[in-house]
């Protein structure tokens, strides 16, 4: 069945520093990628998204990258910050037939003062 | 705006009782889905559904049962607790074009199953 693999599941690094974060899907026919941000204890929001057409996206210090031949997509941070410190969920849908995100499994991201 | 709004936020139940989560959301959205969420396994799909009237499984939905007979509502129903439910289930919206359009969460309802 359709399937979202996420990696890694913890990252620490250094305030300042970059973060990157990976996902592979499974069913070549998904073409929306969304990001979301889960902070302790809250829902997970939309920090960005990324469609099949586009290759990059960027939002100030967040950027998707997707490559659709090899099936994976990444979330990068630069510029870490404290606040950046979070559950960070991929996710894959396609435009027609399945009505229904699939998620990766998540990853903890901390950021070191 | 109210968003999508889910009741109880916790809630403690005894093996073999049952119980409905509600959730609502004042966006005319016509897709709603239930996903649960526990330690490592990200948000897994229990229902959705499309429009009123319209309802589908997900990745694991026995154990739970859904319906639709409004557009605003989508409640979740617990036939028989067990201890394997206990998570955080989050409802979510979207409109009808899911496949390109954000999902809205709920704040999510904590359910323990003692």
């Amino acid at each position: 069945g359709e399937n979202v693999e996420q990696h890694p599941s913890t990252l620490s690094v250094q305030e300042g520093d970059s973060a990157v974060i990976k996902c592979t899907y499974s069913d070549s026919a998904s073409n929306y990628f969304p990001w979301y941000k889960q902070e302790l204890g809250k829902r997970p929001q939309l920090i960005i998204d990324i469609r099949s057409n586009v290759g990059e996206k960027k939002d100030q210090r967040i950027a998707v990258t997707l490559n659709k031949t090899a099936k994976h997509f990444s979330l990068h941070i630069t510029e870490t910050q404290p606040e950046d410190s979070a559950v960070y969920f991929c996710a894959a849908s396609r435009a027609s037939g399945t009505y229904k995100y699939i998620f990766g499994t998540g990853t903890r991201l901390k950021v070191l003062a | 705006n109210a968003g999508v709004t889910q009741t109880p936020k916790f809630q403690v139940l005894k093996t073999g009782q049952s119980m409905t989560l509600q959730c609502a959301q004042d966006m005319n959205h016509e897709y709603m889905s239930w996903y649960r969420q526990d330690p490592g396994m990200g948000l897994r799909l229990i229902h959705y559904s499309v429009g009123a009237g319209i309802t589908d499984q997900g990745e694991v939905p026995n154990g739970y049962n859904v319906s639709r007979s409004t557009t605003e509502d989508f409640p979740l129903r617990l036939l028989s607790a067990a201890p394997s439910q206990t998570s955080v289930y989050f409802c979510a919206s979207s409109p009808r074009d899911i496949s390109g359009n954000t999902i809205y969460f709920g704040e999510g309802s904590w359910l323990t199953v003692v």
